[in-house]
Order: structure tokens, then C-alpha cells, then sequence
């Protein structure tokens, strides 16, 4: 079966471009969440989406968008970019509705971007 | 709001064995996850504990405390490829926010 895929791997912006971060979860699963990682901050939560529904959402500006599509295809939108926006971005996908310890996140390779 | 606090930096012998805390204020707990990372790669799931106790396997177990907010990872018989950043995470609230914590990165020496 195959893995979390997310395109591109890599980008290169400049300020105040938008950029359209893809991810396509693991056959079967419904849940895909959109994580930040920074080096100072860590893994920070942007938004997770079910059955096309964003549930939860994290502590970001509006500039920070998503979608999910109805085959579980989530796209993460960013406008106006800043320098700060440089970061990995991972998506991970999980099968239930509830992360349990039979069914957890499964990540992503991520997308690095860097903004200029 | 939540509050995941776990050490920077660690540093452990080959061979050795090694413990990883994390400590953690929130509210509506349901769980608490450990991840690892290499360098440069996705985080990759380690553990899951929901209950208070030790849950292990192989190499790697973790204990939870739900009373004090605690929570380790405990690597035996350390291997270079152990080298990688370990993030603890909690599953709070509803259905699937989960927080991380900045992560500790585990430098194994010969």
C-alpha cells in the first residue's frame, strides 16, 4: 500500500506570492491533518480535515487555508507570503475517526519552502 | 491552551540506555504519542499511551502519568541509528488536534 505522497518536495516563493501545498493520504483514509515544522517551533498543528470537514484548526493566521476533496485529496493554500512562512510542511493521514494506537497518523515526506 | 515541555538536546553511549521525559499541562487529555524523526525525514510512530502505566515494545517502552502530566521514553541498548529527534505529542480535546512538543535530539556516540 502506498505511503502519504505530498507535492512538490520542494518550493521556492518570494514575498507575497500564494502557494498550493498538495497531499494525497494513504487508500482508505479519511482524516488528513497539515502540520508546520520550523526549527525553533517545532510541529505546529495548522488544521485537520474529515470527510471533507475541517474539525480542527490551529493557531495561524487567515492566510492559512485548507481543503479536502471527496477522495481525501487535501490541499493547504498560504497568500501573501513572509519570510517567517519558510518552513516544512507534513501531512498525515489516518484511517479512523478517533486516532487510536491500532490506527495513528501515518506522514508525509513533506514539502520544504523557502521564501525569498 | 497547552504546554508541552521536553529536554533539547540529549547525548548517550552506544549500548547504553537512555530516558527521554516529557511534561505536559492540558486540558481534556485523551492520549499521549512518542514519534521519531531523522534528520530530514517524515516522523515516524513509536508509541501511544492512554493509560497510566508502561507500555512496551521491544527496544523502545514509554510510561504515562496522568496525575502529574508526565511521560517518558526509554530507548535500551542504544544503536547509532537511534540518532534522531524524538517528539512527544498529546491527543487532546476533540477527534484529532494533537500538539507536539519541540522535540529532544538524541545524539548516540560510540
Amino acid at each position: 500500500k502506498a505511503g502519504v505522497t505530498q507535492t512538490p518536495r520542494y518550493l521556492i516563493k518570494t514575498r507575497g506570492q500564494q502557494v498550493t501545498l498538495s497531499c494525497s493520504p494513504i487508500s482508505g483514509h479519511r482524516s488528513v491533518s497539515w502540520y508546520q515544522q520550523t526549527p525553533g517551533q517545532g510541529l505546529q498543528f495548522l488544521f485537520e480535515y474529515f470527510s471533507e470537514t475541517q474539525r480542527n484548526k490551529g493557531n495561524f493566521p487567515g492566510r492559512f487555508s485548507g481543503r479536502q476533496f471527496s477522495n481525501s485529496r487535501s490541499e493547504m493554500n498560504v497568500s501573501t507570503l513572509e519570510l517567517g512562512d519558510s518552513a516544512l510542511y507534513l501531512c498525515a493521514s489516518s484511517l479512523a475517526e478517533v486516532l487510536t494506537i491500532q490506527e495513528t497518523q501515518y506522514f508525509g515526506p513533506g514539502t520544504r519552502l523557502l521564501v525569498l | 491552551g497547552q504546554n508541552i515541555d521536553q529536554p533539547t538536546e540529549m547525548t548517550a553511549t552506544e549500548g547504553a540506555i537512555v530516558q527521554i521525559n516529557c511534561t505536559y499541562q492540558t486540558s481534556g487529555f485523551n492520549g499521549l504519542f512518542w514519534y521519531q524523526q531523522h534528520a530530514g525525514e517524515a516522523p515516524t510512530f513509536l508509541s501511544y499511551n492512554v493509560l497510566d502505566g508502561l507500555e512496551e515494545k521491544g527496544r523502545f517502552s514509554s510510561f504515562l502519568s496522568r496525575s502529574k502530566g508526565y511521560s517518558y521514553l526509554l530507548l535500551k541498548e542504544l544503536q547509532m541509528k537511534d540518532s534522531a529527534s524524538y517528539l512527544c505529542a498529546v491527543l487532546s480535546g476533540g477527534y484529532q488536534k494533537v500538539t507536539f512538543g519541540t522535540g529532544t535530539k538524541l545524539q548516540v556516540i560510540p
